[in-house]
């Protein structure tokens, strides 16, 4: 079974250009995930899918970072511009479904990142 | 208060050796409760789900008290192998959520 795919692995930017990363998750995962993972620390969620509408998006810096899951399958996560501290390891991850009572207790299966240096 | 604190690393330990990794959550709704891997520059993948009455796989025992808001990762018989970050995370129960700790790094030596 193919694993969750992400590109680009790796970016290299100037602050205030734009960026983009793309994911394409497990076949049959309804549930989509980004996380950003800065250096030291655990993954933070930014924003939750199910099939193409948001569940969470309450830590997605919206002034500028957008997502979108237009067709349920695979998703796009957008900086513009970027800031230094936006530099990072961008986590995809998708799992099942969540359960009526909305809790995930489907493993998150992860993908390999795309690492983001903002210069 | 971060919503999930783990022990701060790194914790380096001979091959052979028992270590244990405490973490500590601060909502008391939370409903599940995990402990991931992530070997270095590599994607967490999920080690084990923590379970009320403990449970254990093979060398790796999982613990959680629910009243005192803890959470604990027994290794016995480290391995070389067994070196990566171990991240303990919990579901909030709104919108099936994952909150991760800040990773607690082992080191096994030889």
């Amino acid at each position: 079974e193919a694993g969750v795919a992400q590109s680009p692995r790796y970016k290299i930017i100037e602050k205030r250009q734009s960026v983009a990363f793309w994911c394409n998750p497990i076949s049959g995962h309804a549930t989509l995930y980004w996380y950003q993972q800065i250096l030291g620390q655990g993954p933070k969620l930014l924003i939750q899918f199910q099939n193409n509408g948001v569940v969470d998006d309450s830590q997605l810096p919206k002034d500028r970072f957008s997502a979108e899951r237009l067709k349920g399958v695979d998703s796009t996560l957008k900086i513009q511009p970027a800031k230094l501290e936006d530099s990072a390891v961008y986590l995809c991850a998708s799992s099942l479904e969540l359960d009526y009572t909305g809790l995930n207790t489907d493993t998150q299966y992860f993908g390999p990142g795309t690492r983001l240096t903002v210069l | 208060r971060k919503e999930v604190e783990q022990d701060p690393g790194p914790f380096n330990v001979p091959e052979g050796a028992t270590v244990a990794f405490n973490c500590t959550y601060s909502n008391s709704a939370s409903q599940s409760f995990f402990w991931y891997r992530q070997d270095c520059r590599k994607e967490p993948k999920l080690l084990m789900s923590v379970y009320s009455s403990g449970n254990e796989d093979g060398r790796f025992t999982a613990q959680l008290n629910r009243a005192s808001q803890y959470i604990s990762l027994l290794i016995r018989d480290s391995k070389l192998s067994d070196s990566a970050t171990y991240l303990c995370v919990v579901n909030k129960w709104q919108g099936g959520k994952l909150i991760f700790g800040q990773g607690t790094e082992l080191s096994v030596k030889p």
